[in-house]
């Protein structure tokens, strides 16, 4: 069966501070991968998506993730947070199983 | 735009309590998806429909079940609620064939059951 992790439970960051999330899955198969973010009070949107091709993945709002086959793992990346990032982080991978969450917090 | 939208945002119901959770899209998707999330698991999926009448069961199943009678509307029912399903409950579709498997969430249903 597939499974998602992510490492951290919890960040707290400072503005401007670089922000790294990890995510490992476990698939032997094709991999489809994303990332969505829960703003407080907001729907589940995605900040990005790997299907194939170029394993650095650009998504909205300056966020990045980089697909490591070799590690089963999909770390999303943000060079410099601001307080508007403060959310909850998800992984997910295809047939549908989603990571237990990362809640971000970024102090100004 | 996608819409997803889900029948109520807050839902308080008593235990032994017959529910139905009630979700609609509007871009054709032929997948739809029920998710209850819970802090510090995450999203746990319940039920999903890739057809009309077609269902499979998630990760989480019990106590639960789901109707699709047209493309656009999938509904889970929890036949007797207990307090253990108090949770939000979040609809999703998507697209079934190609590579793109990106879900769309509807705002959710935060229900209490007491």
């Amino acid at each position: 069966a597939q499974s998602v992790s992510q490492h951290n439970h919890h960040v707290i960051l400072s503005e401007a501070a670089s922000l790294e999330l990890g995510c490992n899955y476990s698939y032997g198969g094709t991999v489809n991968l994303f990332w969505y973010v829960q703003y407080p009070g907001q729907h589940l949107q995605l900040l990005l998506k790997y299907f194939s091709g170029d394993p650095l993945v650009k998504g909205i709002k300056g966020f990045e993730a980089e697909f490591i086959k070799s590690k089963f793992s999909f770390n999303l990346r943000k060079p410099s947070v601001q307080w508007s990032d403060t959310a909850e982080y998800f992984c997910a991978a295809i047939k549908l199983s989603f990571g237990a969450g990362t809640t971000v917090t970024v102090r100004a | 735009d996608v819409k997803v939208t889900q029948s109520s945002r807050y839902l308080v119901k008593r235990t032994g309590e017959k529910v139905f959770l009630e979700c609609v899209q509007d871009m054709d998707h032929e997948n739809m998806f029920w998710y209850r999330q819970d802090p510090g698991l995450g999203l746990r999926l319940i039920y999903f429909s890739y057809d009309v009448k077609m269902k499979e069961k998630g990760d989480i199943p019990e106590g639960y079940s789901v109707s699709r009678e047209k493309k656009e509307r999938f509904s889970l029912i929890l036949e007797s609620a207990s307090t253990n399903q108090t949770s939000m409950y979040l609809c999703a579709s998507s697209f079934r064939s190609g590579q793109s498997y990106e879900q769309y969430f509807g705002p959710g249903t935060r229900l209490t059951v007491t």
